[in-house]
């Protein structure tokens, strides 16, 4: 299958301050990408579509002043979350897919832990 | 609100028997189906996409889809300790814009 890399894997913040995760697509170009989060024991939230050259649009109660997603290329979206508190500690996963119908590839996940 | 439903389960089945997954959704003109595999901390993993009516059998994994009965279903065969994992059922909606997925079901596999 295709493959979808996800960095960093896990990341300790201070209250307050930014963190970046940046997803690739290794072997084929993805014009959409989804940034998905998901809590302890709970299931795939989707956040946002990322779209390559546009703005991204987001799942409704998603703050996009705090989650900014930037799709600057046909294999990189980046979800950066901004002025991160302890509530935002989650698993945060990207997925794209080759195009058409077909299945979504997932990275492997980044582990936000915010003190 | 287009939704995936799957009993959270746990679902607990001995080793070597079939396990049995299932799946609804609400959004009729969804046209692709997917079931994801994922162990505690990880991401998912594609375990089977299904696109028509009737079985598709990979290995030991059998997916079923009925459109008029909007459902979609997941056998496991001779099942292992290491198939004990959350199964994520997945459906593109009619739009094709985007995946949406059940709660999944947590699977148990015991010796």
């Amino acid at each position: 299958g295709a493959v979808v890399s996800q960095h960093p894997s896990w990341v300790i913040c201070k209250s307050g301050t930014s963190v970046k995760i940046e997803c690739r697509s290794l072997d084929f170009q993805a014009t959409t990408m989804f940034w998905y989060r998901q809590f302890p024991k709970q299931s795939l939230m989707l956040m946002a579509t990322s779209n390559e050259g546009s703005k991204a649009t987001y799942e409704q109660g998603v703050e996009k002043d705090k989650f900014l997603i930037n799709h600057a290329s046909l294999t990189l979206s980046t979800l950066t979350v901004t002025s991160a508190h302890p509530e935002d500690s989650s698993f945060y996963i990207c997925s794209a897919h080759p195009g058409g119908v077909g299945e979504l590839f997932f990275g492997e996940g980044s582990r936000l832990t915010v003190l | 609100q287009k939704e995936v439903e799957q009993n959270s389960g746990p679902l607990s089945v001995p080793e070597g028997a079939i396990a049995s997954l299932n799946c609804t959704y609400s959004d009729r003109g969804s046209q692709s189906f997917f079931w994801y595999r994922q162990y505690s901390g990880k991401s998912p993993e594609l375990i089977m996409s299904i696109y028509s009516n009737g079985d598709k059998e990979d290995g030991r994994f059998t997916a079923q889809l009925n459109k008029a009965s909007q459902y979609v279903s997941l056998l496991i065969r001779d099942s292992q300790p290491s198939d004990s994992a959350t199964y994520l059922c997945a459906v593109r909606d009619s739009s094709a814009s985007k995946i949406i997925f059940g709660s999944g079901t947590r699977l148990s596999i015991r010796p």
